[in-house]
């Protein structure tokens, strides 16, 4: 099973500030990793897959790059409906496996 | 637009089999260009996948259910099912369906997902 690492747990930053998340694969998954969000009480949302595609309607302060095992999710402008959860999650080997999120806090 | 619907019992007893329908509709879950699957969510911690399933009834399960999980699919209802045998406290959780979509550029994964239908496994 690829272990799926991200960091830090909690990110502290304030409106408008650059949100840098990382996500490390225990092995190589290729460009076959997403990353979703979570509020509280609602089901995550897909914001990047292939590494660095947006999905449908995601907007371009979200961007994602990386390959192999080392991953950035990064919101360069932070909006107040972006305070939330970030998982990480590979899809190039089953089982699929997902990070344990980073929380994203004002 | 699409849409997924869960379903099921709230509350399930110990060593008993836990049963969830998700509902699709806005697109055919026979459709050969999306697999369906199911993703747990425990209380107050991270997203553990169950398994998917194709139209043509292939699966793939997460070994760590130590195969408790079956999914299947009833394309005349729509309806993706998730049964989970013999259950403990460890499975109570948030249950997720959800569709990966299958394009001619690669996968794109859980891109709809179901509001999720919260299970608690106590006697």
């Amino acid at each position: 099973e690829i272990v799926m690492t991200q960091s830090p747990a909690t990110l502290s930053l304030s409106p408008g500030e650059r949100a840098t998340l990382s996500c490390r694969a225990s092995q190589s998954v290729s460009s076959n990793l997403a990353w979703y969000q979570q509020k509280a009480g609602q089901a995550p949302r897909l914001l990047i897959f292939g590494a660095s595609t947006r999905a449908t309607g995601i907007p371009a302060r979200f961007s994602g790059s990386g390959s192999g095992t080392e991953f950035t999710l990064t919101i360069s402008s932070l909006q107040s409906e972006d305070f939330a959860v970030y998982y990480c999650h590979q899809y190039n080997n089953w089982p699929w496996t997902f990070g344990q999120g980073t929380m994203v806090e004002i | 637009q699409l849409q997924l619907q869960e379903s099921g019992p709230g509350l399930v007893k110990p060593s008993e089999t836990l049963s969830l329908t998700c509902t699709v509709s806005g697109d055919p879950i026979s459709s050969t260009s999306y697999y369906w699957g199911w993703i747990r969510q425990p209380p107050g911690q991270g997203l553990e996948w169950i398994g998917n399933i194709y139209i043509s009834g292939s699966t793939n399960y997460n070994p760590s259910l130590n195969s408790r999980a079956t999914i299947s699919v009833d394309a005349s209802r729509n309806q993706l099912s998730l049964k989970l045998s013999s259950v403990t406290a460890a499975d109570t959780a948030v249950y997720y369906c959800a569709r990966v979509d299958i394009t001619i550029f690669g996968v794109v994964p859980l891109d709809y997902w179901g509001q999720g239908t919260p299970v608690t496994v106590s006697s």
